[in-house]
């Protein structure tokens, strides 16, 4: 079965600064990856995916994400942090088709952001 | 165009009562599935429609749920009798047909609270 782990449940940092969240997946092939964040109040928001090709994925507000096959990882990454960004960020990975589960979406618990003035 | 809307907001029930969810997904979108977020939880799958199809539901946790798609078009889920642990953000998403190689793109969420 597939997991989505994002071992960091906050993460406080200072606007301007790098922010990096981490996201550690478990699937059988190659994974349909994807991160979308929830402001308050707000659904969720993509932010980028992953289907294939590029490993390096670019995404709306200026986010971006990696995806690493041989540590299992779709870390996403952004080089400088506006207050806007404060939010809670979700990786997930989607079901290839194959069986009868195909799309559906196995999120990780969520990172929550804030940013320091 | 329109984005996927849910209804209602929020909805506070007592425990025993029914309470019907509604999502409207994107104009054109065959597929419609159904989240749910339990507090201090990751976001997990109930259901899977393709049109009016169930086409997995394996996430649906009892039978106290019973989700329907009218013509393929608006979906909605009923909770009857709802539980105290019923209580979370249900969201809806839709996406175009293209067997696991989709986007969803999610509703605003329900918040239901059952006291």
């Amino acid at each position: 079965a597939q997991s989505v782990t994002q071992p960091d449940i906050h993460i406080t940092v200072s606007e301007g600064a790098s922010l990096e969240l981490r996201c550690n997946y478990s699937y059988g092939a190659t994974p349909y990856l994807f991160w979308y964040v929830q402001s308050p109040g707000q659904g969720l928001q993509l932010l980028l995916k992953y289907f294939s090709g590029d490993t390096l994925v670019q995404g709306i507000k200026g986010f971006e994400a990696e995806f690493k096959r041989s540590q299992s990882s779709f870390n996403l990454r952004k080089p400088s942090v506006h207050w806007s960004d404060a939010a809670e960020y979700f990786c997930a990975v989607g079901a290839r088709a194959g069986g009868t589960s195909y799309g559906k979406l196995t999120f990780g618990q969520g990172t929550i952001l804030t940013v320091h003035p | 165009e329109a984005g996927v809307t849910q209804f209602p907001s929020h909805s506070v029930i007592e425990k025993g009562q029914t309470v019907t969810l509604r999502c409207d997904p994107i104009s054109g979108h065959d597929n419609l599935y159904w989240y749910r977020r339990v507090m201090g939880k990751e976001i997990k799958f109930l259901l899977h429609f393709v049109k009016e199809s169930k086409q997995d539901e394996s996430g649906m946790p009892n039978n106290r749920f019973l989700a329907e798609r009218t013509g393929g078009t608006y979906s909605t889920l009923k909770v009857q009798p709802a539980e105290l642990e019923d209580s979370g953000v249900y969201f809806c998403a839709s996406s175009q047909a293209h067997r696991g190689r989709e986007t969803q793109y999610f509703g605003p969420g329900t918040r239901l609270l059952v006291l």
